[in-house]
């Protein structure tokens, strides 16, 4: 079984640009999470997805967005790039809604704004 | 801000010794995760307890979790120099997010 799959590995934009991050969940999980592993700063939660519905946000400015497609792929856009937008992006997929379930990341997408 | 908070911030064993790492957290909560990183790439899920549970074994894993203290630990018995990585505790508490604490760097030297 195919884990969670991100694309792409690497991605460098300058200032301004716009960036776009790809996640496929594990087959038949309906839920995919995005956290932000930026220096200094830990892994933060970014956004949840379920049903294609977006269900929980984190602290994150409105130039942070995504939406999931009805496969549950889903795309992290990010607005007007800032230098500090520069981290490893981490998707994550799990079976339900339920709060106790597993959530299995995929290999993460390292952004870099120049 | 992280929820969670690990102790030691990072720790240097030899092969062979058992490594314990802490966590630390802050509200109520539903269950409690413990996750892997290799060098800044993916998490891999290691363990999870729920609050009922107080203690959960998996190989040379041992979790356990204190709620009237808002803490876990984390147990690698027999430690091996591919278990170097940074360690995670993350819990949920509420709308299926997790929250992550900052991470300890194990060492284990060969």
């Amino acid at each position: 079984e195919a884990g969670v799959t991100q694309s792409p590995t690497h991605l460098i934009k300058t200032r301004g640009q716009q960036a776009t991050l790809r996640c496929s969940p594990i087959s038949g999980h309906t839920s995919v999470y995005w956290y932000q592993q930026a220096l200094g700063l830990g892994l933060q939660f970014l956004l949840w997805y379920d049903e294609g519905e977006e269900r929980n946000r984190g602290n994150f400015p409105p130039r942070f967005s995504g939406r999931q497609f009805p496969n549950y792929s889903s795309e992290l856009n990010v607005n007007a790039l800032e230098l500090e937008d520069s981290a490893l992006y981490l998707c994550a997929s799990s079976s339900s809604i339920g709060r106790t379930d597993t959530q299995y990341f995929g290999p993460g997408t390292r952004l870099t704004v120049l | 801000s992280q929820q969670g908070e690990e102790d030691p911030q990072a720790l240097s064993i030899q092969e062979g010794e058992n490594a314990t790492m802490n966590c630390s957290y802050k509200t109520s909560i539903n269950n409690l995760q413990w996750y892997r990183q290799n060098s800044g790439r993916g998490l891999v899920h290691l363990i999870l307890i729920r609050s009922n549970e107080r203690e959960k074994h998996s190989g040379r894993l041992r979790v356990t979790l204190d709620t009237s203290k808002k803490s876990s630990s984390l147990l690698i018995t027999a430690s091996r120099a591919a278990d170097t990585a940074s360690y995670f505790c993350a819990t949920v508490a509420s709308g299926s997010r997790l929250t992550f604490g900052e991470g300890t760097q194990l060492t284990v030297n060969p």
